[in-house]
């Protein structure tokens, strides 16, 4: 299996442009969650699908963020518009239903907003 | 609500020498435990889990880590670590299909 996919890898964008991740979860994993790394925050939840719907989005820091995911197989992040305090890393992680929890995540996308 | 606490932000150990990365949490239900490892510019990767019985639990790379319900811990231990383990270690805890996450411990090996 290829593991989660993620593109792309590195994005440098202008404050005020619109940002889309994208993220391939692993073939057959239920659930889907946004994660964000940053030095200052650690790493936080952004939201979770589990079978394409959204149940979790508490941790979306606000409106300029938005997911979804259309199906088993595709998900997007899109901020807009991007701000400088946008810049993290943010992850993609898939889990298989019925594992306790056992998250595959995506080798991230690096985010610079300038 | 749950939260992770990992004292230790930064652990420099000689290679070969022990070590022990500390984290605690607090939940008021039941819990799933992990620890996470995060390689430079890499995802992380599930390096162990705690989810019922034997309270002492072991990575395939040596790595073991005990569930103390009464300390609320589930420190993480090697006896003897190597350069290949320099990285970042994240403890987090399980609840509702959701891992809250510690904000990490870096280890570095000296040579």
């Amino acid at each position: 299996d290829a593991g989660v996919i993620q593109s792309p890898r590195h994005e440098v964008t202008e404050m005020g442009q619109e940002v889309t991740l994208r993220c391939k979860p692993i073939s057959g994993h239920n659930s889907l969650f946004w994660y964000r790394q940053t030095m200052m925050r650690g790493l936080e939840l952004l939201i979770y699908f589990n079978n394409n719907v959204p149940i979790d989005d508490s941790g979306m820091p606000e409106d300029r963020f938005s997911a979804k995911m259309p199906n088993a197989s595709f998900s997007t992040l899109k901020i807009q518009p991007s701000e400088p305090r946008d810049s993290a890393v943010y992850f993609c992680a898939s889990s298989p239903s019925g594992t306790s929890y056992e998250q595959y995540f995506g080798p991230g996308t690096r985010l610079t907003v300038t | 609500a749950q939260s992770v606490t990992q004292l230790d932000s930064q652990v420099p150990v000689f290679e070969e020498a022990p070590v022990e990365l500390r984290c605690n949490y607090s939940s008021s239900v039941s819990v799933y435990l992990f620890w996470y490892v995060q390689y430079p510019n890499q995802g992380l990767q599930l390096l162990l889990k705690y989810l019922s019985g034997s309270t002492l639990v072991e990575s395939i790379n040596g790595f073991e880590a005990e569930f103390n319900k009464s300390q609320t811990s589930f420190h993480l231990r090697k006896p003897s670590v190597h350069i290949s383990d320099t990285a970042e270690y994240f403890c987090a805890v399980g609840v509702s299909e959701k891992l809250t996450f510690g904000t990490g411990t870096r280890l570095t090996i000296i040579p």
